[in-house]
């Protein structure tokens, strides 16, 4: 069993959409909880982190986390084209060995 | 790409052939770090260095090896590639490890063809 389990979609939606991403984690040592985006041909860049449980909100974009379900979300509002690119969540236990997701691609259409 | 680079950014090889990859940072980060990307598994830890001469394994270190003789550079070397090292190799570096969370930045990463 992977450590951080994402569906690979691929996901399509019209502009405006709310988007939502999600993935399962099975190890109960994780803390911290990232999400990383990654466009065509490029390296992957952080989105934002969560430390435990809890939510974390920034700009368009929320972050979830639900650790009694080993539950990671995220949230994109009102999904912009700009906003088309693989989506990994990864998760870590505080020291620095990052578990990544498989990556989920999205399109949003103009 | 938070001064990472990396070298060469495609490479064709043939296999039982030698390769070694290149990173290059500008940051004086102490942590590096090597990963591949393939398609159903995501991006997997092949080895890190946390200081010069300083590295480890991670889940995936069978048939590579790692060298860091300077601070800014981490070498990551197929001793004989095989068709099986087809992938995307991403290098990311922090700053420290352990006990809080430390953003790890990526590089462009090289797209290496084992034929």
């Amino acid at each position: 069993q992977k450590e951080v389990e994402q569906d690979p979609g691929p996901l399509s939606v019209p502009e405006g959409a709310i988007v939502s991403l999600n993935c399962t984690y099975s190890n109960s040592a994780f803390q911290y909880f990232m999400w990383y985006r990654q466009y065509s041909r490029k390296g992957p860049e952080l989105l934002m982190y969560t430390y435990s449980s809890g939510n974390k909100e920034d700009g368009r974009f929320t972050a979830q986390v639900d650790k009694s379900s080993k539950y990671i979300s995220l949230f994109i509002r009102d999904s912009q084209p700009s906003d088309s690119a693989t989506y990994l969540c990864a998760s870590e236990t505080g020291a620095n060995n990052l578990f990544f997701g498989t990556g989920t691609r999205l399109t949003v259409i103009p | 790409d938070a001064g990472i680079t990396q070298s060469p950014r495609h490479k064709v090889t043939e296999t039982g052939t030698p390769v070694t990859l290149r990173c290059h940072q500008t940051e004086n980060h102490r942590y590096m770090y090597w990963y591949r990307q393939d398609p159903g598994h995501g991006l997997r830890l092949i080895h890190y260095s946390y200081g010069v001469k300083d590295t480890d394994k991670g889940e995936v270190s069978d048939g590579y090896s790692v060298s860091r003789s300077k601070t800014e550079d981490f070498l990551l070397t197929l001793e004989s590639a095989t068709s099986s090292q087809t992938s995307v190799y991403f290098c990311a570096i922090s700053e420290s490890r352990g006990g809080r969370y430390n953003e790890q930045f990526f590089g462009p990463g090289t797209r290496l063809t084992v034929l």
